[in-house]
């Protein structure tokens, strides 16, 4: 079956550092992989949606990848702020499938 | 535009009861999916509806089940419930009728506490 894992359950960085989070699935091929925000308290929020023939984007501070050939997706945040201090999730997906969601990994920005 | 509402927000219920969870999309949106997050495990997928039909589902025993109304709203429920039922479960509505790369909109989600 398929399996999505992020590389750690809480990742801490200082403040104007760039954060990377991994985000690996295997088991299958999706065509696209979405990035959602979490506060404390509140459902995710959409933050970018990566194709698989794109390798690369970006919003703002934000940069995303798509390895298709190592089954993994980055999610880099530059100049990270305090305001960045969420849990982020990943979740690939292909055509009518559902979206299904890694555990998430929770980033500290620290000031 | 309004966003996706979860009522209630809280609930408390005993061990042994059934609970319903109620979902309102965002006007114009034809799937809904319901997701149950506790901590450790993140957000684990439990059934998507698309025009009152349950296209998907994750793996949950059979106390859980759900439905989708002719105006899109969407209800779960949760039979003979137990602690571990416990969690915030998350509504989603989405697109889908727009292509499988379409965001989904999440609702403030329900704290179901169970004892």
């Amino acid at each position: 079956s398929q399996k999505i894992e992020q590389n750690s359950e809480a990742l801490n960085i200082q403040e104007g550092k760039t954060a990377t989070l991994t985000c690996n699935y295997t088991n299958y091929s999706p065509a696209y992989l979405q990035w959602y925000r979490q506060d404390p308290g509140r459902g995710p929020v959409f933050l970018l949606l990566i194709r698989e023939n794109e390798k690369e984007k970006r919003k703002e501070r934000l940069k995303v990848t798509f390895d298709t050939t190592l089954k993994q997706s980055l999610f880099h945040i530059t100049a990270s702020q305090p305001a960045d201090s969420a849990t982020n999730h990943c979740a690939p997906h292909s055509g009518n499938t559902p979206l299904v969601f890694g555990k998430g990994t929770r980033l500290s920005v620290i000031a | 535009k309004a966003g996706v509402t979860q009522t209630p927000r809280y609930l408390i219920k005993t061990r042994g009861q059934q609970v319903t969870l109620s979902c309102s999309p965002i006007s114009g949106h034809r799937s809904v999916s319901w997701y149950q997050q506790t901590p450790g495990q993140g957000l684990q997928f439990l059934f998507e509806y698309f025009s009152e039909t349950q296209r998907n589902k994750g793996n949950f025993p059979g106390r859980f089940s759900g439905r989708q109304f002719s105006n899109s709203r969407s209800e779960m429920n949760v039979s003979t419930l137990e602690l571990g039922d416990s969690a915030l479960y998350l509504c989603a509505s989405s697109s889908r009728s727009a292509g499988p790369n379409t965001e989904a909109f999440f609702g403030q989600g329900t704290r179901l506490t169970v004892v």
